[in-house]
């Protein structure tokens, strides 16, 4: 059963565009929602997150916007740029003890000159 | 702060043989956790060790098994091996007592052929 649905698959988006990845969940237990960033060949590494207390988190050029009525949550990347094609992962757990985290599809995302 | 590393990065198995993945974890960090990612797919959770025994186990079948050693470190096991077990296989490292945040390995790549 996938408990986090993300979309789209893959994102072409020119530089100094808005990339804009969204995700949907169905627990609502869960309440941490982070964003992992993948680069071929390497583990996922921690972007940004978010607690369901707050509808939006802003860390530099990365935004967790997040709609806990429509169990919906978004990255927004400002400004793109090429060092960020990567893939990103969404992801929800319980926020303390370490719970498993259940991750989205994914997102292939492409920055063009 | 080393990190976490994962060895092997890359083997090759035949289908029924057995392997046995290693992980170090994060300094400082006393929970170990295995997710297995397929081929375009994002992370799924196979199971957590904390304080050397198994705390927690997603959708995976007993001849998946692990160890968390007194220094922290951690080995992932596979018997008879399938080729749907093809995949990367990441290490996370954590702090129990602390928020959810997990520090990847970059993971080790298992072909079964």
């Amino acid at each position: 059963q996938q408990q986090v649905k993300q979309s789209p698959q893959s994102l072409i988006v020119q530089k100094g565009g808005i990339s804009i990845i969204n995700c949907a969940y169905e627990n609502t237990a869960f309440d941490y929602f982070p964003w992992y960033q993948q680069f071929p060949g390497k583990g996922p590494a921690l972007l940004i997150a978010i607690r369901p207390d707050v509808s939006e988190k802003k860390e530099g050029r990365f935004t967790i916007s997040f709609n806990k009525s429509a169990k919906q949550f978004s990255l927004h990347i400002m400004d793109s740029q090429p060092g960020d094609s990567a893939t990103y992962f969404c992801a929800a757990s319980k926020v303390l003890g370490n719970e498993k985290l259940t991750f989205g599809t994914g997102t292939r995302l492409t920055i063009i000159p | 702060e080393t990190g976490v590393t994962q060895s092997p990065t890359h083997l090759i198995k035949t289908r029924g043989q057995q392997v046995t993945l290693r992980c170090s974890s994060q300094s400082g960090h006393n929970t170990v956790s295995w997710y297995q990612q397929a081929l375009g797919q994002g992370p799924q959770f196979i199971f957590q060790y904390y304080r050397e025994e198994e705390n927690g186990r997603g959708n995976f079948p007993p001849r998946f098994s692990g160890l968390q050693f007194p220094n922290y470190s951690s080995e992932l096991n596979v018997n008879a091996l399938e080729l749907d077990d093809s995949a990367l296989y990441l290490c996370a490292s954590g702090e129990r007592s602390g928020a959810n945040v997990l520090t990847f390995g970059a993971g080790s790549r298992l072909t079964v052929l």
